[in-house]
């Protein structure tokens, strides 16, 4: 079975440029997370989607930060304009259902350094 | 809103030991998970437990549901072991996970 997948797995921009990340969880799964991971500390939840519907999004800088599901697939993740503290790795990860304990597969992570 | 800590967040251990992670939570949760980060960021998932203990391979994760801890052991420690653990606990009647800082742990040889 297919993992988690994401691209970039690296990506270096100057503060106040664009960027776009992508993920394609694995087959089936109808839940997708995003998650914001800064250096030294546990992944931060930035959105949640159930199929192409958002789930919880109360974490996610809505000024700068946007993320869409369409089709209920892949899902991508722009941060425009980017600041320095963006700089952090992004993780996708999907699980089956939404549920209490459900086991979320987590992809590579895109690491972002904004400079 | 739940609380997880992780101790230590430093060990470096020589290969062959045994080696314990400590993971304390504040309130009551459905579900605590056990991940492994290696360097590159991608997380694999470990365990997944509510109650008692579980065994994969050298590892093991037990959890104290009324002391709200766990622990996760690795028994005969090798230099690929070397990475950072990461507990996370889902409270009860939530999906979100809450995570702690993780723990990097490094098997010199």
């Amino acid at each position: 079975e297919a993992g988690v997948a994401q691209s970039p797995r690296y990506k270096i921009i100057e503060k106040r440029q664009s960027v776009a990340f992508w993920c394609n969880p694995i087959s089936g799964h109808a839940t997708l997370y995003w998650y914001q991971q800064i250096l030294g500390q546990g992944p931060k939840l930035l959105i949640q989607f159930q199929n192409n519907g958002v789930v919880d999004d109360s974490q996610l800088p809505k000024d700068r930060f946007s993320a869409e599901r369409l089709k209920g697939v892949d899902s991508t993740l722009k941060i425009q304009p980017a600041k320095l503290e963006d700089s952090a790795v992004y993780l996708c990860a999907s699980s089956l259902v939404v549920g209490e304990g459900d086991e979320q597969f987590f992809g590579p992570g895109t690491r972002l350094t904004v400079l | 809103k739940n609380e997880v800590e992780q101790s230590p967040q430093n060990l470096t251990a020589q290969e062959g030991e045994f080696i314990t992670i400590n993971c304390s939570y504040s309130v009551g949760i459905s579900a605590l998970h056990w991940l492994q980060q290696h360097p590159g960021g991608g997380i694999v998932s470990l365990f997944m437990l509510s109650s008692g203990k579980k065994k994969h391979g050298r590892l093991i994760a037990t959890i104290n549901i009324q002391e709200k801890h766990s622990s996760l052991h690795i028994t005969a420690s090798h230099p690929r072991d070397s990475a950072v653990y990461i507990c996370a606990v889902n409270g009860a009647g939530s999906y979100q996970l809450t995570f702690g800082k993780g723990t990097k742990l490094s098997v010199i040889p």
